[in-house]
């Protein structure tokens, strides 16, 4: 199975901050790739698709990139809306895995 | 508007059986690959099943292959997941989420609002 790392684990950010997490494959995925936002007992929603592609009704602050073996999601200014945790999730093989997941907390 | 919604959850001893299912409106169910994904409590998220549209390709996370069962009813518009030989280590809850097949593979653009299993004697 393809092994998904990101990191941090945790990070404290304050409104109006650029964040960048990273997600990193233990083999080439190419740009199959995906992110996900959950929030506090609420399923999961997709951000990105395909590594950059912005999902329809995602805000654009938020955007992907990378390929191969290293992603990031980048929010370019923290909204309250955003404090939540970040999945990535790897589509190039099945079994299908996601990250450990990052979680954004208020500085 | 789409809407899944997951049933079936519950306790149960380990070893036990447990069947959940997910009914989906608001989209044609039929034409859409569908998945399980699962959150153990504080956890992250794990990918268990993927059936296709038609169910004729079917995969399985390694940790639940051999014990569980993912079939779908294209008729009542209607997924399921039969859990056979539970474990501890299940104790989680059960997501259905659809695959939008427009991705170039797998990923999961609508929820259900999950169903807890959980594993206990």
């Amino acid at each position: 199975d393809i092994q998904m790392t990101q990191s941090p684990s945790t990070l404290s950010a304050s409104v109006g901050d650029r964040v960048t997490i990273t997600c990193r494959a233990s083999q080439s995925i190419s740009s199959w790739l995906a992110w996900y936002q959950q929030k506090p007992g609420k399923a999961p929603k997709l951000l990105i698709y395909k590594a950059s592609s912005l999902e329809s009704g995602v805000p654009s602050r938020f955007s992907g990139s990378g390929s191969g073996t290293e992603f990031t999601l980048t929010i370019s200014s923290l909204q309250p809306d955003d404090f939540a945790t970040y999945y990535c999730q790897q589509y190039n093989s099945y079994s299908l895995t996601f990250g450990g997941g990052t979680k954004v907390e208020i500085k | 508007e789409v809407q899944l919604v997951e049933s079936g959850g519950g306790l149960v001893q380990p070893g036990g059986s447990l069947r959940l299912s997910c009914a989906a409106s608001g989209f044609t169910f039929s034409i859409y690959s569908m998945n399980w994904v699962r959150q153990a409590p504080g956890k992250g998220l794990e990918w268990v099943s993927y059936i296709s549209s038609g169910g004729s390709s079917i995969f399985y996370a390694d940790s639940v292959k051999g014990r569980f069962t993912i079939s779908r009813d294209n008729a009542q518009n209607s997924l399921y997941l039969q859990m056979n030989s539970l474990r501890d280590e299940d104790t989680a809850v059960y997501y259905c989420a659809r695959d939008p097949m427009a991705a170039g593979g797998t990923t999961f653009d609508y929820w259900g609002q999950g169903t807890l299993v959980t594993v206990s004697s």
